[in-house]
């Protein structure tokens, strides 16, 4: 069965580094998302990417990330400048189309910032 | 902006018994969605219902909706330890770009 992949499983960095995770989205799908979970706490919309440009954006998406297709396959999303509150776990996720369709969601990347 | 308030925040039944995990909302919707997450695991697709639907079923799944009332429930019948992990609803709105608004989750725990 197809799925979503991301590397790393977990990131660990110094604060003020810049980050990379890294995610490959189901081949067909054409929605791609990121989204944000604080230990134990709710999963947080960070930002949506449709036809190789952002969609909608949260207000935690702020100048220090950006997201990026850079192929075909691998659709990243970069923090430039880690602060300790970006400690989290990502996840990656993508619909095939539109409207009333089931998100595809990866295993995830814990990111560490310390 | 909408948000999806899952309750109660952590449900503890045993084997056998039936779970019910409630959602509320507060915007109009395309569709909800329940999802499952094993700890520090993604989140997995249980079910979609749509907006013009009342009831959906899948296995040992349930799920009912009432846009009057803004609300949705999760059934998970005859409950296996299997079944231990928290539960998210998650909202569409008919507005936006098909992002998914999560609500805080429930942790449900079937004991042996």
């Amino acid at each position: 069965e197809p799925e979503v992949t991301q590397t790393p499983s977990h990131q660990v960095t110094q604060m003020g580094q810049e980050v990379i995770l890294r995610c490959v989205p189901i081949s067909n799908h054409l929605y791609f998302y990121w989204y944000r979970q604080i230990l134990g706490q709710k999963v947080e919309f960070l930002v949506s990417f449709y036809n190789n440009e952002i969609s909608e954006k949260s207000e935690i998406f702020d100048d220090q990330f950006s997201v990026e297709r850079p192929d075909g396959s691998n659709f990243t999303l970069k923090i430039r400048s880690t602060k300790l509150e970006d400690s989290a776990m990502y996840f990656c996720a993508s619909i095939r189309m539109g409207l009333n369709t089931e998100a595809f969601f990866g295993q995830g990347t814990r990111l560490t910032v310390v | 902006s909408q948000q999806g308030e899952e309750d109660p925040q952590a449900l503890s039944i045993q084997e056998g018994e039936n779970a019910t995990m409630n959602c509320s909302y507060k915007t109009s919707i395309n569709n909800l969605q329940w999802y499952r997450q094993n700890s520090g695991r993604g989140l997995v697709h249980l079910i979609l219902i749509r907006s013009n639907e009342r009831e959906k079923h899948s296995g040992r799944l349930r799920v009912t909706l009432d846009t009057s009332k803004k609300s949705s429930s999760l059934l998970i019948t005859a409950s296996r330890a299997a079944d231990t992990a928290s539960y998210f609803c998650a909202t569409e709105s008919i507005q936006g770009a098909q992002k998914l608004v999560f609500g805080q989750g429930t942790r449900l725990t079937i004991n042996p």
